[in-house]
């Protein structure tokens, strides 16, 4: 069975601090995706990032970095200088790659809180 | 914005009753997918819908319900209404074909308070 791990609940920071928020899964599968999307006050969720297993390079995008790391099953998640606008809650998800169920696996979200 | 739509945004039902929720997949997806996220927690799967037929399940019983249209709009129901329904209900719509996962791109959510 998969699962995904976000142990933090939440982290507050002071606005143009760097943040890393950490997310850890397990999976049997070889070949699956890993999420991050957004959750802003108004409840959509907003896709992030999508990784695939084999693609184990880090990834930027602006002021947001992705660090995969297979080997400690982690896909942690760095906001460079933040801003109020970055708070939200944030989930990491895991999606196995059998064509035919392709349900996401959420973490519990941390609630990421940036002070002005 | 993902252009995928919910209505409504919100309800509120009595224990008991029945509710339908809609949703309006982004223009060239074919599959949508339902999740129930209670607050405070992640997202939870319920049953996704390809081409019109249900494409899994998750751990959810009987009395929750779907269809897909031909348009690939799809509809949730949930029969015999209890307080634990309560949750916002999430709809996610995907382009899907063999032996691949796309991302998923959710709609704003229908938040349902059963009294």
């Amino acid at each position: 069975a998969q699962k995904v791990t976000q142990a933090q609940t939440e982290i507050s920071v002071v606005e143009k601090e760097d943040v890393t928020l950490d997310c850890v899964y397990e999976t049997r599968d070889t070949t699956y995706y890993l999420f991050w999307y957004k959750q802003p006050p108004s409840g959509e969720l907003v896709f992030l990032i999508r990784r695939n297993s084999f693609d184990e390079q880090n990834e930027i995008s602006g002021r947001y970095s992705w660090n995969f790391q297979k080997s400690t099953s982690s896909f942690n998640f760095t906001i460079t200088a933040s801003q109020v606008v970055d708070s939200a809650v944030y989930f990491c998800a895991l999606s196995e790659a059998n064509f035919g169920n392709e349900k996401l696996t959420f973490g519990t979200g941390t609630r990421l809180t940036i002070i002005p | 914005e993902t252009g995928v739509t919910q209505s409504p945004t919100h309800l509120i039902k009595t224990r008991g009753q029945q509710v339908t929720l809609r949703c309006s997949s982004q223009s060239g997806h074919n599959t949508v997918s339902w999740y129930q996220q209670a607050l405070g927690q992640g997202p939870q799967f319920i049953f996704q819908y390809y081409r019109e037929e249900e494409n899994g399940r998750g751990n959810f019983p009987p009395r929750f319900s779907g269809l897909q249209f031909p348009n690939y709009s799809s509809e949730l129901n949930v029969n015999a209404l209890e307080l634990d329904d309560s949750a916002l209900y999430l709809c996610a719509s995907s382009f899907g074909q063999q032996a691949r996962t796309d991302t998923q791109y959710f709609g704003p959510g229908t938040r349902l308070t059963v009294l």
